[in-house]
C-alpha cells in the first residue's frame, strides 16, 4: 500500500516565486512526517519534521509545511525561491507501529533566473 | 565532523562479482540503516540494525546480506551481483530506532555509493 505520494516529479519555478511541493500521505495510525533535501551528489538533509505537535512546522532555509489531517497532506512552501534550493525534495512519512520511515518518489525543484 | 562515512564512493561490477560496502558512523547512534535509490522510486529500505548485535529485513532485502560489524559500522555486501542492482546506495544511522517513544529520532544520510552492475 502507498504510504506516501508526491505529486508532480519535477517542478520548475522562477527565482523569487513561491515554492509548493505537493506530498499526501496515508497511516494507519497519527503518522511522522519528514521533508528531506538531497542537493546533487549528496545524501539526504533533514528540512523538518512533524511529530504532532502544531500543525505548521518551520524548517531550515526558510521552508515550512503544513499539517493537514481532513486532507491527508504535508505540502511544503517556501515564500520566495532561491537559486541554491535546486535540489531533490523527498516527503517520509512513519504509516505505522512498526516505525519504518518510508520515502516518497521525490520532487525534483528547478528554479530559473 | 565526520557523521556517516561510506565507502567505496563508485564502484563498477561484472554480473557474479561479489563486493562489500562499508558504512561508519562516530555519533554513537544505536540504529544503522541501508537505502536504496531509483529513479523515480525515493529510497527504498534494504536493511536495518535498530542495535548493536540485532539486524532485519526491510523492503528489499533479496540478494543483500548485511553485518553489524559494532555499534560504529554496518555494512551490506552483494554476493552475486546483478545488474537490477544498479543504483545509489546511503547508509543513515539514528539515535535508536525507536521514534514515537523518542519524539521522532532523526536519520543521518551519508554521501552515497553510485554502483553500476555491467
Amino acid at each position: 500500500a502507498q504510504s506516501v505520494t508526491q505529486l508532480g516529479s519535477h517542478v520548475s519555478v522562477s527565482e523569487g516565486a513561491l515554492v509548493l511541493l505537493r506530498c499526501n500521505y496515508s497511516s494507519s495510525v497519527p503518522p511522522y512526517l519528514f521533508w528531506y533535501v538531497q542537493y546533487p551528489n549528496q545524501g539526504l538533509q533533514l528540512l523538518l519534521k512533524y511529530t504532532s505537535a502544531a500543525t505548521l512546522v518551520k524548517g531550515i532555509n526558510g521552508f515550512e509545511a503544513e499539517f493537514k489531517k481532513s486532507e491527508t497532506s504535508f505540502h511544503l512552501t517556501k515564500p520566495s525561491a532561491h537559486m541554491s534550493d535546486a535540489a531533490e525534495y523527498f516527503c517520509a512519512v512513519i504509516p505505522d507501529s512498526s516505525y519504518k520511515l518510508i520515502f516518497g518518489s521525490g520532487t525534483r525543484l528547478l528554479v530559473r533566473p | 565532523n565526520a557523521g556517516v562515512t561510506q565507502t567505496p564512493k563508485f564502484q563498477v561490477l561484472k554480473t557474479g562479482q561479489s563486493m562489500t560496502l562499508q558504512c561508519a558512523q562516530d555519533m554513537n547512534h544505536n540504529s544503522m540503516y541501508w537505502y536504496r535509490q531509483d529513479p523515480g522510486m525515493g529510497l527504498r529500505l534494504i536493511y536495518y540494525s535498530a542495535s548493536e548485535g540485532t539486524t532485519d529485513k526491510g523492503e528489499v532485502p533479496n540478494g543483500y546480506n548485511v553485518s553489524r560489524l559494532n555499534k560504529r559500522e554496518f555494512s551490506l555486501r552483494l554476493e552475486s551481483a546483478a545488474p537490477s542492482q544498479t543504483s545509489v546506495y546511503f547508509c543513515a544511522s539514528s539515535e535508536n530506532y525507536s521514534w514515537a517513544r523518542s519524539g521522532a529520532n532523526v536519520l543521518t544520510f551519508g554521501a552515497g555509493s553510485r554502483l553500476t552492475v555491467l
